[in-house]
Formats: C-alpha cells, sequence, structure tokens
C-alpha cells in the first residue's frame, strides 16, 4: 500500500509562511494530490487539489515534483484560525487506484 | 444546498448489537465515500460508489461491515455484531468527480461507542 508520512507537528507564529510536506512513495499514476484541514470534532474540509508543478488557490499553494513522491503544502501568512490538522490524500498504486490514503497528519500550531 | 449530512450524530451500543448509519450526500454529486476515523489518526478509508455502484472496499471493511446506496443518493453504512474496535467516528464525504480528482466534501461524521 501507498505509505503518506508528515510531519507530526509544527509550531508557527501569525504572519508567517508555513510549508507542510507530505512523502507519498507509491502514488498511483494518474491521481491527484488533495489536501484537507481538519479541526477537532469536525470532517476534513478541502484546501487545495493538484497533479503536478504548482498550484495556487485564494488560501494555499501547492508544490508537487516531477516525480510526484511528495509534495508541500504552503500556507501564506497564517492566523490564529489555520491552527489544526492538515492531511494530504492519495491514491494507492499498489492496488485499485480508487483505494485513497490519508496521510498521517501534521498538527500546526499558531501562536500570536 | 446544506452540505453532506449524516445522521445519527452519536451513537452508543452495546457489543454484539447492529447499527446503521445514514449519510446524505451533497445532491449532484455522484460519488460516495466512507471513512473511519479514531482518535489522533488520519482518517481510513472504508469504501466508495460512484453513482449506485460499490466500486471499492478496503479490506478493513470486514465481512461485518456493508454498504449501500440504493438509486445512487444516500448512503447506509452497516455494521454488525459491534466490538469495541468498532468504536469511531465514521465520516461521509461526497464529491462531483471525473476520473482521478479526489476533492470531497465531508460530513459533519457519525461517533460510535460501544460498550
Amino acid at each position: 500500500l501507498a505509505k503518506t508520512t508528515q510531519p507530526i507537528s509544527m509550531d508557527s507564529y501569525e504572519g508567517q509562511e508555513v510549508n507542510i510536506t507530505c512523502s507519498h512513495n507509491n502514488i498511483a499514476t494518474n491521481d491527484y494530490i488533495t489536501w484537507y484541514q481538519q479541526f477537532p470534532s469536525q470532517g476534513p474540509r478541502f484546501i487545495i487539489q493538484g497533479y503536478k508543478t504548482k498550484v495556487t488557490n485564494e488560501v494555499a499553494s501547492l508544490f508537487i515534483p516531477a516525480d510526484r513522491k511528495s509534495s508541500t503544502l504552503s500556507l501564506p501568512r497564517v492566523s490564529l484560525s489555520d491552527t489544526a490538522v492538515y492531511y494530504c490524500l492519495v491514491g494507492d498504486k499498489g492496488g485499485a487506484t480508487n483505494k485513497l490514503i490519508f496521510g498521517t497528519g501534521t498538527l500546526l500550531a499558531v501562536q500570536p | 444546498d446544506t452540505g453532506v449530512s449524516q445522521d445519527p450524530r452519536h451513537k452508543i451500543t452495546k457489543r454484539g448489537q447492529n447499527v446503521t448509519f445514514r449519510c446524505d450526500p451533497i445532491s449532484e454529486h455522484n460519488r460516495l465515500y466512507w471513512y473511519r476515523q479514531t482518535l489522533g489518526q488520519g482518517p481510513e478509508f472504508l469504501t466508495y460508489f460512484q453513482n449506485e455502484a460499490q466500486l471499492e472496499k478496503s479490506r478493513l471493511l470486514s465481512d461485518r461491515f456493508s454498504a449501500e446506496r440504493p438509486k445512487g443518493s444516500f448512503s447506509t453504512l452497516e455494521i454488525q455484531r459491534t466490538e469495541q474496535g468498532d468504536s469511531a467516528m465514521y465520516l461521509c464525504a461526497s464529491s462531483f468527480s471525473q476520473g482521478h480528482s479526489y476533492e470531497q466534501y465531508f460530513g459533519p461524521g457519525t461517533r460510535l461507542t460501544v460498550t
């Protein structure tokens, strides 16, 4: 199965840029890489999705190298409300491409 | 549209009992997913429907688990003969996706406690 790993936690201050990396060594060839944010006792919320190179939307950027074995979520100028757990989601190359694997999750703590 | 809804939000049951959860996806979404999440862990994929067809099931979904999506609308997840290890948050998500895109919208989850 695909193994997706992330740093367990990260600390930041308000106004800083935060980069969270996910390693996915066995990603399915045609699958997109998707990132989610989750607050306690809530379902995950979609942030951004990409296939390769760079994608940017109004809240984040996603950087994907050519080999697609990792991806980096970039949050510009974080605020206290960005304190949450962040997950990457990829499809598994080992089995059916519809079998989805969430990363281990990164707890981002933003301090004033 | 009010988003993905799940019912009930909380369920406490005794070991050995059967439970059923319901998920109502966003109305125009063709895909529906079920996940299980335990405390401190990421969601674990259980199963996935495209319209009414169940396209994939995880090995985590033992014979005691079954999911349906009649007519490609709402879905139910049933757990028979519950065990304490089934205690978790059960999340449903839906998407209107083509191909290998996984932009999903999640419901609030059903928290199951097996005593």
